[in-house]
């Protein structure tokens, strides 16, 4: 089947500096790449997305790059705080399963003081 | 607006049983859609309704049925329960699929012993 595949698995950063997790896909036709914070016993909750006529998206520290040559695509965090401490996960669209959502592995993200 | 409802939160079965999933969504969306989410595994698609009237497999569909009951409500039966079924079960909608964002409900925790 189709794959999406994010890296690293886990991210450690202190407090301040930037956090970058890397995903790319395989269905040529994934229109639409959102990113989802869950944080532990909750549910995933959106935290940006991107459609694939647009290369980048920005909301405050947050920041997503999508390059559909390649396949890939990117989350930015700028300024960590403790509460970005989370996993992530990047997931893109799949056109011929009704759009629903292909998800990669996920990225447990630590932020220390 | 409670937005995705899934219940129960919690179950233990026991090998053999058998169980339904409940999920309500309030937001009058077209697309529903069933995950489960192991440990390093992220979010695996059980089963979608793209439409009312409309159910098709995801990537894990053994062992699953569903029932698109009406609009709002998407059920998920687990026939004859096995300890591989163990898992977080999320349920979530979105307004079509395509480029809209998914709302997750707030899970079901499945043990099966």
């Amino acid at each position: 089947g189709e794959n999406v595949e994010q890296h690293p698995s886990t991210l450690s950063v202190q407090e301040g500096d930037s956090a970058v997790i890397k995903c790319t896909y395989s269905d040529s036709a994934s229109n639409y790449f959102p990113w989802y914070k869950q944080e532990l016993g909750k549910r995933p909750q959106l935290i940006i997305d991107i459609r694939s006529n647009v290369g980048e998206k920005k909301d405050q520290r947050i920041a997503v790059t999508l390059n559909k040559t390649a396949k890939h695509f990117s989350l930015h965090i700028t300024e960590t705080q403790p509460e970005d401490s989370a996993v992530y996960f990047c997931a893109a669209s799949m056109p011929n399963s009704g759009y629903a959502l292909n998800f990669g592995k996920g990225t447990s993200l630590l932020v220390t003081p | 607006n409670a937005g995705v409802t899934q219940t129960p939160k919690f179950q233990v079965l026991k090998t053999g049983q058998s169980m339904t999933l409940q999920c309500a969504q309030d937001m009058n969306h077209n697309s529903m859609y069933w995950y489960r989410q192991d440990p390093g595994m992220g979010l695996r698609l059980i089963y979608y309704s793209a439409s009312e009237g409309t159910t098709d497999k995801g990537e894990v569909p053994n062992g699953y049925n569903v029932s698109r009951l009406n609009k709002r409500e998407f059920s998920l039966r687990l026939e004859s329960a096995a300890p591989s079924q163990t898992s977080v079960y999320f349920c979530a909608s979105s307004e079509w699929g395509g480029d809209t964002e998914a709302f997750f409900g707030q899970g079901t925790r499945l043990t099966v012993v």
